[in-house]
């Protein structure tokens, strides 16, 4: 297994941009997340899915969108950038009846 | 709001010390207690979790001890070493409709000096 795979390592946008962050994962995990991690605020969540065609919210969720159209693929759309979601990503699965989560390499954004 | 409060945010100690993380919860429907371990440029590391019917867990140099009254748990490290050098994250979660989502710590940076 590959485990949970981010796609790109790094970015670079301009304000006002979009993009698409990558994650996917190989090991048929139902519920999946999308942390972004800023110093000293540890990580926080902004949307997660409990299976494919299934999705809610976290902690901070304004200005992304998520989508689960398969159990493997879990990608984090940004429709406008802005400077304050200069942050690293992460993405996570968890096994199914078990509590840890299990987090990707990441991805670091710089939006300028 | 920051439902889970971790300390300090920085620790340095001599290798084979006992660092010691220390981290406080609010909300008493949390049920699961990991701490997590992230070296630089890598993602958190599930490390060692325990659920609040325990008061100590052991897993190899790593302990967790938790005290279910005064809703605080922390991470021990024994016998310490220059590769445990690395942020540490405690986190919760609760089960049921919250669906397990886990709301982290501040993180703690630890140095291990040789």
């Amino acid at each position: 297994n590959a485990g949970v795979t981010q796609t790109p390592k790094f970015q670079v946008l301009k304000t006002g941009q979009s993009m698409t962050l990558q994650c996917a994962q190989d090991m048929n995990h139902e519920y999946m997340s999308w942390y972004r991690q800023d110093p000293g605020m540890g990580l926080r969540l902004i949307h997660y899915s409990v299976g494919a065609g299934i999705t809610d919210q976290g902690e901070v969720p304004n200005g992304y969108n998520v989508s689960r159209s398969t159990t493997e693929d879990f990608p984090l759309r940004l429709l406008s950038a802005a400077p304050s979601q200069t942050s690293v990503y992460f993405c996570a699965s968890r096994p199914p009846g078990q509590r840890g989560q299990y987090f990707g390499p990441g991805t670091r954004l710089l939006v300028l | 709001q920051q439902q889970v409060k971790q300390s300090p945010q920085s620790l340095i100690v001599q290798k084979g010390g006992i660092p010691i993380i220390n981290c406080a919860y609010e909300n008493t429907a949390f049920d699961y207690f990991p701490w997590y371990q992230q070296f630089p440029g890598k993602g958190p590391a599930l490390l060692i979790a325990i659920r609040p019917d325990v008061s100590e867990k052991k897993e190899g140099r790593f302990t967790i001890s938790f005290n279910k009254s005064a809703k605080q748990f922390s991470l021990h490290i024994m016998d310490s070493q220059p590769g445990d050098s690395a942020t540490y994250f405690c986190a919760a979660s609760a089960g049921g409709t919250s669906y397990g989502k886990l709301t982290f710590g501040q993180g703690t940076i630890l140095t291990v000096h040789p």
